[in-house]
């Protein structure tokens, strides 16, 4: 069981240059998040899906775009990287509360560099 | 919105004592998850414990136990007997009950176990 899985894990980019973050869970969540880790900073939620076809802002969107095409892919696109966008990204997904989750379960992690 | 505050960012502890970890949060909200979330250098993010609200008898998972405080909005972490495992960044985390059910997390403390 894959669980969460971000692909890729390592990248670095360019200024101006624009990427998209794959993630993909296995576990039929219906809810998925995009945080970067900043040290010093925590987690801070970019942008978050509660169902296939939805997608809402988080606390720092900007900079981001994200789609949820199917219900086990979430991805996040940079259009133009700038070097405050050098971070750690983390995936996440949950099912609802409703549903009996209450646990959010993370993908490994991707260290973007910006230069 | 809610917001969680953790004032440690640091923390060392003898191997074999015992350490407290603080987060207090804000909300509106009557029912609501709290967790903290450990993570180690291989980045990896991992529950160690979860308070659901309307429980007032605190969690323990073995080493790990909270003093959750409602009226206080205070969600604290106490590891008894540190072992040099336990050195991590961890995470407290406020989960919505209503809503979209976002969550939201801390700044973080970083814990060293001294040997």
């Amino acid at each position: 069981n894959a669980g969460v899985t971000q692909t890729p894990k390592f990248r670095v980019l360019k200024t101006g240059q624009s990427m998209t973050l794959l993630c993909a869970q296995d576990m039929n969540h219906e809810y998925m998040y995009w945080y970067r880790q900043d040290p010093g900073m925590g987690l801070r939620l970019i942008h978050y899906s509660v169902g296939e076809g939805t997608t809402a802002k988080g606390e720092v969107p900007d900079g981001y775009n994200v789609s949820r095409l199917k219900k086990q892919n979430f991805l996040l696109g940079l259009e133009s990287a700038a070097p405050s966008q050098t971070s750690v990204y983390f995936c996440a997904s949950s099912p609802p509360i409703a549903q009996g989750g209450t646990e959010a379960f993370f993908g490994q992690g991707t260290r973007l560099t910006v230069v | 919105a809610q917001t969680v505050t953790q004032s440690q960012p640091e923390m060392s502890v003898q191997e074999a004592e015992t350490v407290t970890l603080s987060c207090t949060y804000d909300t509106s909200e009557s029912d609501y998850y709290l967790f903290w979330y450990k993570q180690p250098p291989s980045r990896q993010m991992i529950l160690v414990i979860r308070q659901e609200a309307y429980k007032q008898q605190n969690a323990t998972e073995n080493r790990f136990s909270v003093n959750f405080q409602k009226a206080a909005k205070s969600f604290s972490l106490k590891i008894s007997d540190s072992q040099l495992g336990d050195a991590a960044m961890y995470f407290c985390a406020y989960r919505e009950y209503f809503g979209n059910e976002k969550l939201t997390f801390g700044t973080g403390t970083r814990l060293t176990i001294i040997p």
